[in-house]
């Protein structure tokens, strides 16, 4: 069955550190990958979206991935973390066709402190 | 950008009534989504919709939960009898191509008291 983990359910850094949220699915094939951030009682929005090809995607924001095949992973980072940051960030995969599911890992609550 | 709009933001209702939850998705958009946010984290996959038709539902879209979209109008969510457990965060999503990114609504907060 597919899956993703995200194993942080809270990460607090500080304002201008590197950022990193981790990332493990479990899918069948190579699944479409995706971050998506949700800010403060609204919908998910999305960061970025990995398919195929270059294994680091850029995102908005500065956000940026990493695919690995063979740690079954996809790490969202920033550089410089901002306050406005602070959000909960959920990681999502999904098939090849068009009808398939996408699933997303439990989300990550990131915390900005100044 | 394209926007997702669910009508109502927040529904309240007694236990065992029913409830017809609102998604006017992107206008272009072929595919649309149900998933449920519990305790404002865990996203949970409810259904998916194409062509008409259920495409794939997860072990949460009880018996009592329907979807349709008449005519291109709204996709709607329906559960009757509404249970204490449905209290939740609904979202609704639509996506051009299935497995393109998803467009998300600001979601229902449905209580059932």
């Amino acid at each position: 069955a597919q899956s993703v983990t995200q194993p942080d359910a809270r990460v607090t850094v500080s304002e201008g550190a590197s950022l990193q949220l981790r990332c493990k699915y479990s899918y069948s094939g190579t699944p479409y990958l995706f971050w998506y951030v949700q800010y403060q009682r609204q919908g998910l929005q999305l960061l970025l979206k990995y398919y195929s090809g270059d294994p680091v995607v850029q995102g908005v924001n500065g956000f940026e991935a990493e695919f690995s095949k063979s740690d079954s992973s996809f790490h969202l980072r920033k550089a410089s973390v901002h306050w406005s940051d602070s959000a909960v960030y959920f990681c999502a995969a999904g098939g090849s066709s068009n009808t398939d599911k996408v699933v997303f890992g439990t989300g990550t609550r990131l915390q900005v402190s100044p | 950008g394209p926007k997702v709009l669910q009508i109502p933001s927040h529904q309240i209702i007694d236990m065992g009534q029913m409830v017809t939850l609102n998604c006017d998705p992107v206008s272009n958009h072929l595919y649309f989504y149900w998933y449920k946010q519990i305790l404002g984290q865990q996203m949970e996959f409810l259904v998916n919709f194409y062509n008409g038709k259920v495409m794939e539902k997860s072990k949460l879209f009880k018996d009592q939960f329907s979807v349709e979209r008449p005519d291109g109008s709204y996709f709607t969510l329906k559960i009757q009898p509404t249970a204490l457990e449905d209290s939740a965060v609904y979202f609704c999503a639509s996506s051009p191509q299935g497995n393109e990114r998803l467009f998300f609504g600001h979601g229902t907060k449905l209580s059932v008291l």
